[in-house]
């Protein structure tokens, strides 16, 4: 049991690449979500899923796209990578929930630095 | 959801109880409070989570005030393993939704060898 996987762990793009980051779960869970973090700072919510097929934004959508095609894996695209973007990435999963429970499994993070 | 409030870092002994504090004062009826901890350069992990009553499970143990405003999450006997980030966060289910949580800055814990 793997739990919660991201591929890759390091990138390095130039400005305007684009690049896609995969999250993949084993735990069958319902619920994705795709997280940044910079320097110092918490985590913040970029997009999030509900079940497979489905996406909605989180709170720092912009520049990103997400699919969910496969109720495992949750996709994390930047089609025109700017410095801005330079964060570590984090994926979560958590299982279908009831009244106040949100227990999320993290990946290990992606490291992305755009030059 | 509600805001919270945390020290940026505390020290504790090694084989001592580590004692963090998180103040919410804003906290609604139906928000509960949860703990993650983040060890360096890993993704965040959960710890515990409660509503009104105390909770404990292997790893820690959460004390909330019975106003609801502040809660504490105490390490019994921590080692060095515990250094890192740790978060506390309040959460509303919202139903439907997948609800992302909302992570501050959270307090820094040092366990001193």
């Amino acid at each position: 049991n793997a739990g919660v996987t991201q591929t890759p762990k390091f990138r390095v793009l130039k400005t305007g690449q684009s690049m896609t980051l995969l999250c993949a779960q084993d735990m069958n869970h319902e619920y994705m979500y795709w997280y940044r973090q910079d320097p110092g700072m918490g985590l913040r919510l970029i997009h999030y899923s509900v079940g497979e097929g489905t996406t909605a934004k989180g709170e720092v959508p912009d520049g990103y796209n997400v699919s969910r095609l496969k109720k495992q894996n949750f996709l994390l695209g930047l089609e025109s990578a700017a410095p801005s973007q330079t964060s570590v990435y984090f994926c979560a999963s958590t299982a279908a929930r009831w009244a106040g429970v949100n227990e999320q499994y993290f990946g290990p993070g992606t490291r992305l630095t755009v030059t | 959801d509600a805001k919270t409030t945390q020290p940026p870092s505390m020290d504790c002994a090694e084989g001592r109880a580590a004692n963090l504090p998180c103040n919410h004062s804003t906290i609604s009826g139906n928000e509960y409070v949860y703990w993650y901890r983040q060890i360096h350069s890993q993704g965040p992990q959960y710890i515990i989570h409660g509503l009104k009553n105390n909770e404990t499970n292997e790893m820690a143990s959460l004390i909330i005030t019975e106003d609801r405003k502040s809660s504490t999450l105490i390490l019994p006997h921590a080692t060095l393993r515990d250094t890192a980030v740790y978060y506390c966060i309040v959460y509303m289910y919202s139903g439907g939704g997948a609800d992302g949580l909302t992570f501050g800055k959270g307090t820094h814990l040092i366990i001193q060898p």
